[in-house]
């Protein structure tokens, strides 16, 4: 079975556009993640789903991110007038839903260079 | 101060050395830890978990936790030239309410010399 898969795998931007980050989650995961890991960094959370429902977004950096996932599946993050400081790999991660430890999946990321 | 404390190296070790990664946290209330490795232009993937304190064992690898310094380990044996990458650990809470997002180290480059 296919894991985790993120598109674009690389992205330009200039300053001040709006961009849009795709998430295709491993079938069946009901938990959704989205994460900003910095050149040099580890990965910071942003947000979280269970299926529709966006549980958290404490981790968001400013009302300039949006994330949604509408179906319960697929997801995007939006990212709206991008800013230098934005330049990240964003990875989004899965994993099976319940109350004790459930193993996140993560996908290869989408490199977003903002000039 | 941030909440996980990792050196991020780079630590090289010839091959076949035992290595030792570890990390530091503060916040009490983690009590799901977890080592992924992130080779360069992918994303993490999870190596070892561990619940509470103690230790787990799986293969050449071994996890280590001590909650009460707030410190776990991560311990390499028989080091491979394809184990050269980046060791990130991560911990989170236990909400009862289901998933939480993950608090991570800033990660270590490993490198293994042949």
């Amino acid at each position: 079975g296919a894991g985790v898969s993120q598109s674009p795998r690389y992205k330009v931007a200039k300053r001040g556009q709006d961009v849009a980050l795709r998430c295709d989650p491993i079938s069946g995961h009901v938990s959704l993640f989205w994460y900003q890991q910095a050149l040099g960094q580890g990965p910071e959370f942003l947000t979280y789903f269970q299926n529709e429902a966006q549980l958290d977004k404490s981790g968001l950096p400013s009302d300039r991110f949006f994330a949604e996932r509408p179906e319960g599946s697929v997801s995007t993050l939006k990212i709206q007038r991008t800013q230098q400081e934005d330049s990240a790999v964003y990875l989004c991660a899965s994993s099976l839903a319940g109350l004790s430890y459930n193993e996140q999946f993560f996908g290869p990321g989408t490199r977003l260079t903002v000039l | 101060q941030k909440e996980v404390e990792q050196d991020p190296g780079p630590l090289s070790v010839p091959e076949g050395a035992i290595v030792s990664l570890n990390c530091t946290y503060s916040n009490s209330a983690f009590q799901y830890f977890m080592w992924y490795r992130q080779y360069s232009r992918k994303g993490p993937e999870l190596l070892m978990y561990t619940y509470s304190s103690g230790n787990k064992e799986d293969g050449r690898f071994t996890a280590q936790v001590d909650k009460s310094s707030k410190y776990i380990s991560l311990f390499i044996r028989d080091s491979q030239p394809s184990d050269s990458a980046t060791y990130l650990c991560a911990m989170r809470a236990y909400s009862g309410g289901g998933a939480d997002g993950l608090t991570f180290g800033k990660g270590t480059h490993l490198i293994i010399q042949p």
